[in-house]
């Protein structure tokens, strides 16, 4: 099945640095990615669509400057977490959009990727 | 406003027995309906999806549900396994725009031998 990957895993970074969260799509081109934050024991909140080419449309309530979205290619978006705090220490997931998959808007997720902002 | 109502919050099913998990729409523009697995410090994973022009699907010892006109659809996993127990959620999606899914807020399902 298609298979969507997120790098790192899980990062540790000091308060005031940013860190960078790629999310790939690995056997299908995704012109459409959703990047989610989750907490512990809650469901999925989008944070922001991304389209290839284009810029990110953010969720009410998501600082742009912030949480940085690039969709620069049809496999790859990336998440940059900006002068991160201890707040924005969460469980991010993203997922990818397969056109070509069995009913035309399947959608596949990531493993999520763990930041803890120290 | 929530759009996509998930029950039970939390579901205990003996190894061998039925797990049901009910979810209800109120947006009539949804028209792709998966449900997710997801086990913890994980992605959620693709388990199964339903379109409203058919009333029922099966994939193994999973099918789903789904009511049209009460705009309903649930989840049973027949034969509950130990390696069962996860976190499931339910989506909606429509067909225009970016298709992003609408989630309900999961059900924690354990399954006790």
């Amino acid at each position: 099945g298609a298979v969507v990957s997120q790098h790192p895993s899980w990062v540790i970074c000091k308060s005031g640095t940013s860190v960078k969260i790629e999310c790939r799509s690995l056997d299908f081109q995704a012109t459409t990615m959703f990047w989610y934050r989750q907490f512990p024991k809650q469901s999925l909140m989008l944070m922001a669509t991304s389209n290839e080419g284009s810029k990110a449309t953010y969720e009410q309530g998501v600082e742009k400057d912030k949480f940085l979205i690039n969709h620069a290619s049809l496999t790859l978006s990336t998440l940059t977490v900006t002068s991160a705090h201890p707040e924005d220490s969460s469980f991010y997931i993203c997922s990818a959009r397969d056109l070509a998959g069995p009913s035309g808007n399947t959608i596949y997720f990531g493993e999520g990727s763990w930041l803890t902002v120290v | 406003q929530q759009q996509v109502k998930q029950s039970p919050q939390s579901l205990i099913v003996q190894k061998g027995g039925i797990s049901i998990i009910n979810c209800a729409y109120e947006n009539t523009a949804f028209d792709y309906f998966p449900w997710y697995q997801q086990f913890p410090g994980k992605g959620p994973a693709l388990l199964i999806a339903i379109r409203p022009d058919v009333s029922e699907k099966k994939e193994g010892r999973f099918t789903i549900s789904f009511n049209k006109s009460a705009k309903q659809f649930s989840l049973h996993i027949m034969d509950s396994q130990p390696g069962d127990s996860a976190t499931y959620f339910c989506a909606a999606s429509k067909k225009a725009g970016s298709y992003q899914l609408t989630f309900g807020k999961g059900t924690k399902l354990s399954v006790i031998p």
